[in-house]
């Protein structure tokens, strides 16, 4: 089975901190997706990246960047937190390449609050 | 551009109760449609999927139907029960070689009581 692990269930900072978010996938995938979950919003996709190095904006990329040195590890960087960034973040990941964005295989969350 | 619209929540049945989640969807083109189930303190888990018209899908009970001509893929299960209590997004794809996104609904949350 594939296994994305994220590196936390739940994480306090405070505004104004640079915050790393870790998501790695054992099954060498060459696509992986960050997105952020809230009530009433569902699921929007922040970036996502199809190749070691290569990065795309996704609909909410505002606030955020990302980082994959290994085609394992796929990082989301919030740069300044702000309390408008307290959320589920999910990651994903699919193999093939192309940025194919199906099947999506997921991690378990992190719960991020910025206080 | 793509957009999907489900029914809002919460849902709360009681045990062996009919369920239905309505999901609409607005894209260009055949997008394939999907069901996903997040359970509690876990990340998503894809349902079910169906890629055409008339496709249905199924899974652990669950059924949905993938109807072009109202542009829905409502969801089912005959008798729900309390381990079905998790959180439901349908979700759509629009096959684009380099270019592919899921759009997924809001969510809909389910809670089964005994």
């Amino acid at each position: 089975d594939v296994k994305v692990t994220q590196s936390s269930r739940y994480l306090v900072k405070r505004t104004g901190e640079k915050v790393f978010l870790e998501c790695v996938q054992d099954m060498d995938h060459e696509n992986m997706f960050w997105y952020r979950q809230d009530p009433g919003l569902g699921l929007r996709l922040i970036y996502f990246s199809y190749d070691v190095k290569m990065k795309e904006k996704g609909d909410i990329p505002e606030g955020y960047s990302v980082s994959r040195e290994k085609k394992e590890r796929f990082s989301l960087i919030l740069e300044s937190a702000s309390t408008n960034q307290t959320s589920m973040y999910l990651c994903a990941s699919t193999p093939g390449g192309g940025g194919r964005a199906w099947p999506q295989h997921f991690g378990d969350g992190t719960r991020l609050s910025i206080l | 551009g793509n957009s999907v619209t489900q029914m809002e929540g919460p849902v709360t049945l009681s045990e062996e109760a009919f369920l239905t989640i309505n999901c609409t969807y607005t894209a260009t083109g055949y997008p394939s449609l999907f069901w996903y189930v997040q359970y509690p303190g876990e990340g998503l888990q894809l349902l079910l999927k169906a890629t055409k018209a008339d496709d249905k899908g199924s899974n652990k009970g669950f059924e949905a139907t993938y109807r072009k001509e109202t542009t829905s893929f409502h969801l089912e299960k005959g008798s729900v029960q309390v381990s079905d209590s998790a959180v439901y997004f349908c979700a759509l794809l629009r096959p684009n070689f380099g270019n592919e996104k899921l759009t997924f609904g809001t969510g809909t949350r389910l809670t089964i009581i005994p």
